[in-house]
């Protein structure tokens, strides 16, 4: 059974810092793996999308990569500002058409 | 296009009574799915589509139903409301991709239904 860790589940950084976040998953047989961004009390909002081919993805200061063999992708934010603060959730789709979600990493971002 | 589309935004329902949380599309999206939303438990998927007319289970489907009629609509049915289902429902869409082609395609979301059951 395919399982989604993301750690830390909270994290403070200060204004202006590059910041990696983590997601680890226990089955490497993924399709894809997609990283999302959650403000408090709303919706999901689709960050990147990274195929099982894909080593990385990038939109504007934001790179995701995927490790399938270690079973980890990286979120990582350049030069972070407090806009950025938020949950940021990661899925795998493993094929079966049953996305799993980590638990989150809520971030803030501090002027 | 308006994306993906929830009604209502929160509901207040009493133990044993029904309702149905709607969710439509204007993507012409073949995949679409419920999820529900609980605190330290991340989104956990309940029932899923990807058709009309086909439905499946998900990681907690007791106590939902759905039917996919058409592409745009998946509702999703609560029929005797209990505490336990007191959560924040969120409903997504995207393209389908065969198994077999090893791809995959962005999931979109909706705003979400807050619903607590008393």
């Amino acid at each position: 059974k395919q399982e989604v860790t993301q750690i830390p589940a909270a994290l403070s950084v200060p204004e202006g810092e590059n910041l990696v976040l983590n997601c680890s998953f226990t089955d490497s047989a993924i399709y894809n793996l997609q990283w999302f961004r959650q403000d408090p009390g709303k919706g999901l909002t689709s960050l990147l999308l990274i195929q099982s081919s894909q080593r990385e993805q990038t939109s504007g200061r934001l790179n995701a990569s995927l490790d399938k063999s270690s079973g980890r992708s990286t979120l990582y934010i350049a030069a972070s500002q407090p806009g950025d603060s938020a949950t940021y959730l990661c899925a795998v789709d493993s094929g079966t058409y049953k996305y799993i979600f980590g638990t989150g990493t809520r971030l803030k971002v501090l002027a | 296009n308006a994306g993906v589309t929830q009604t209502p935004k929160f509901q207040v329902l009493k133990t044993g009574q029904s309702m149905t949380l709607q969710c439509a599309q204007d993507m012409n999206h073949e995949y679409m799915s419920w999820y529900r939303q609980d605190p330290g438990m991340g989104l956990r998927l309940i029932h899923y589509s990807v058709g009309a007319g086909i439905t499946d289970q998900g990681e907690v489907p007791n106590g939902y139903n759905v039917s996919r009629s058409t592409t745009e609509d998946f509702p999703l049915r609560l029929l005797s409301a209990a505490p336990s289902q007191t959560s924040v429902y969120f409903c997504a869409s995207s393209y389908l991709t065969p198994p077999g082609q090893r791809a995959g395609n962005e999931q979109f979301f909706g705003p979400g239904t807050r619903l607590t059951v008393l």
